[in-house]
This record gives C-alpha cells, sequence and structure tokens, in this order.
C-alpha cells in the first residue's frame, strides 16, 4: 500500500513570496490533515478535511495561508506571503475517517520551508 | 482542553538499557492517547494507541505504555533500546477524534 506522498520535500522562499506544497493520501482515506511542525515543537493542526469539506481550519492563518481540496483526494496548502515565522515542516495526515471513530494517521515526510 | 505535556526535552541512554518516556494528559472527558515516533527527515508513524480496554498497551519495536486514570500519565518504555531507536517520540491526544493535540517531543538518542 502506498503511503501518503508529499512534494516538494524542501523549499526555500524568499520573505513575501507565495509557495505551495502537495499531498497525495492514501488511497480511500477519507479524512486528510495539514499540519506545521516548527523546529523543537510537536505538529500544529492548521486544517483538517473530511473528503472535498473542511471539518476545522480554526489555527489556519487565514490571512495568508489557504488549502483546498479538491473531489475529496489530492489537497494544496499555499501560504501567500510567507514570512519568516512560517519556516517550518509542513505535514500532511490521511486517516479512514474521523469523529464517529478513532482512526489511525498516517503521516507524510513533510514538506520542509525555509523562508529567509 | 486536551493537551499533553512531555516531561523531558532529551533523553541519552545507553545501549541495551531501558527506557522511559514520560507523558501527562489532561482532559476532563474520555480521552485517547497516542505515541508516535519521528526519525529524521521523515514523518510521523505510530507506535501504539491506547483507545479503551488493558490499560498496558503494547506497540511496534517492542515499546509498550501504561495508562494511569489516577495519575493522568502515559508513559512510553522499551526494556532495552537499541541505536536505531534514536528519534524523536511524541504523545498526542484526541477526544473525538478530529483534533489530535501533540505534545513538544521528547528527542531519544541512544548511546553506543
Amino acid at each position: 500500500e502506498a503511503g501518503v506522498a508529499q512534494s516538494p520535500r524542501y523549499k526555500i522562499i524568499e520573505k513575501r513570496q507565495s509557495v505551495a506544497f502537495w499531498c497525495n493520501p492514501i488511497s480511500g482515506h477519507a479524512t486528510l490533515y495539514w499540519y506545521q511542525q516548527i523546529l523543537g515543537q510537536g505538529p500544529k493542526l492548521l486544517i483538517q478535511f473530511q473528503n472535498n469539506g473542511v471539518v476545522d481550519d480554526s489555527q489556519l492563518p487565514k490571512d495568508r495561508f489557504s488549502a483546498e481540496r479538491l473531489k475529496g483526494v489530492d489537497s494544496t496548502l499555499k501560504i501567500q506571503p510567507a514570512k519568516l515565522e512560517d519556516s517550518a515542516v509542513y505535514l500532511c495526515a490521511s486517516s479512514l475517517r474521523a469523529g464517529t471513530s478513532i482512526s489511525e494517521q498516517y503521516f507524510g515526510p513533510g514538506t520542509r520551508l525555509t523562508v529567509t | 482542553a486536551q493537551s499533553v505535556t512531555q516531561l523531558d526535552s532529551q533523553v541519552p541512554v545507553f545501549e541495551e538499557a531501558p527506557v522511559e518516556l514520560r507523558c501527562n494528559y489532561s482532559s476532563s472527558v474520555s480521552v485517547y492517547l497516542f505515541w508516535y515516533v519521528q526519525y529524521p527527515n521523515q514523518g510521523l508513524q505510530l507506535l501504539l494507541k491506547y483507545l479503551s480496554g488493558s490499560t498496558l498497551v503494547k506497540g511496534i519495536n517492542g515499546f509498550e505504555a501504561e495508562f494511569n486514570k489516577s495519575q493522568t500519565s502515559f508513559h512510553l518504555r522499551k526494556p532495552s533500546v537499541h541505536i536505531s531507536d534514536t528519534a524523536e517520540y511524541f504523545c498526542a491526544t484526541t477526544n473525538t477524534g478530529n483534533q489530535f493535540y501533540f505534545g513538544t517531543g521528547t528527542s531519544l538518542t541512544v548511546i553506543p
């Protein structure tokens, strides 16, 4: 079974530029998560999708971050414009479902973003 | 609100020695607890989880954890560590399966 795929693995941009990350979850997984992991900290949930609908985006900085999950499969997370404090690893995870049961989350390898 | 606290940011241990990584949780409702491992430049991998039932949970790679309600703890243990266990370990919790809360992580270094 293929795991969660993410690209790119690494990205370096200057502040005020824009960047996009892509995630392809495990086939059949209805729930998709984007996490931000700052160096030395645990992952923090940015947004959660159930199929192509947003379940929780309460911690997403909506003035600069956006995410979509078209057709309920792949997802893209965008930052525009980037700030220095956005430097982090962005993790994508997927699970069979959430809400009515506790499903294991499977994580991708992450995208390491450096904003200079 | 749900949260977990990992009491040790770094734990060095000699190879073949036992190790315990500590995690305390806070919750006023039903709690589900997880331990994840993160190897360098990789995503998180589930080691074990406690949802209900037996308080002693066995996971992969010889790890186990014990859910202690009275002490609100979910410490991770391994009787004999290997070099390959060197990694970052995260405790996490959820009460609904929607919002997961992760601890700040414990860096385990196994010394040859």
